[in-house]
């Protein structure tokens, strides 16, 4: 499975946009690169998902970079409901299942 | 609204029993799958269902069984021969390949 590198943890401040890395330098042509955060207790939330270009959805914004090794989930105003675990993952357009890692946990500061 | 339930959301079990998780989907999605997820851990594939009447392996799948005999539902079992069973099992849906996945809020297995 092709694997994602993530920060342990971010801060925020309320109300400022959040970006988060990942990176995935052996990505293949056909993965995909979904985004899932996870409140306390809770199961996963899928956010977002792309294969090439950059993608925006009432949630978040995906940034991919041109050679698709990295990308950026940006929060635009992080809430405290923001606050989560955040996965990056890379999914192959054939594969049914989700590889998690630790994610990226955030805290948004009021 | 559509979604996905699992019962119960906390589960106690006795060394040497087996205990069955439900899962039940009302999103007319084909494919189903169950995760665990121990403390600070990320999700880990159990079995998934791409459609009635087949599932596969997932990465940890000994030890537990399920079947799918209607669209909507995909239970667990986690029988005797799983030796450490405290998780917190998710199950997810979704309408196949690519497309996102939807998950329940999960059911909390401990131990007697």
């Amino acid at each position: 499975d092709a694997k994602t590198t993530q920060p342990n943890s971010m801060e925020s401040n309320e109300e400022e946009p959040v970006h988060l890395p990942c990176n995935h330098s052996t990505i293949s042509g056909t993965d995909y690169i979904h985004w899932y955060r996870q409140l306390p207790s809770q199961g996963p939330e899928y956010v977002i998902h792309g294969l090439t270009s950059n993608v925006n959805n009432r949630m978040a914004s995906l940034a991919i970079a041109e050679d698709r090794k990295s990308s950026t989930l940006i929060l635009h105003r992080a809430t405290l409901r923001d606050a989560a675990v955040y996965y990056c993952i890379l999914r192959d357009a054939n594969d049914y299942k989700l590889s998690f890692g630790a994610g990226t946990t955030v805290t948004v500061r009021a | 609204d559509g979604g996905i339930t699992q019962s119960p959301k906390y589960l106690f079990r006795k060394e040497g029993q087996n205990v069955t998780l439900s899962c039940e989907q009302n999103l007319n999605h084909d494919a189903m799958y169950w995760y665990r997820q121990d403390p600070g851990q990320g999700l880990r594939l159990i079995y998934y269902s791409q459609i009635v009447n087949d599932f596969q392996k997932g990465d940890i799948a000994e030890g537990y069984s399920v079947s799918r005999e209607k669209k909507e539902s995909f239970p667990l079992t986690v029988t005797s021969a799983q030796k450490n069973p405290t998780a917190f099992y998710l199950c997810a849906s979704s309408v196949g390949g690519h497309q996102p996945q939807h998950f329940g809020d999960g059911t909390r297995l401990s131990i007697l």
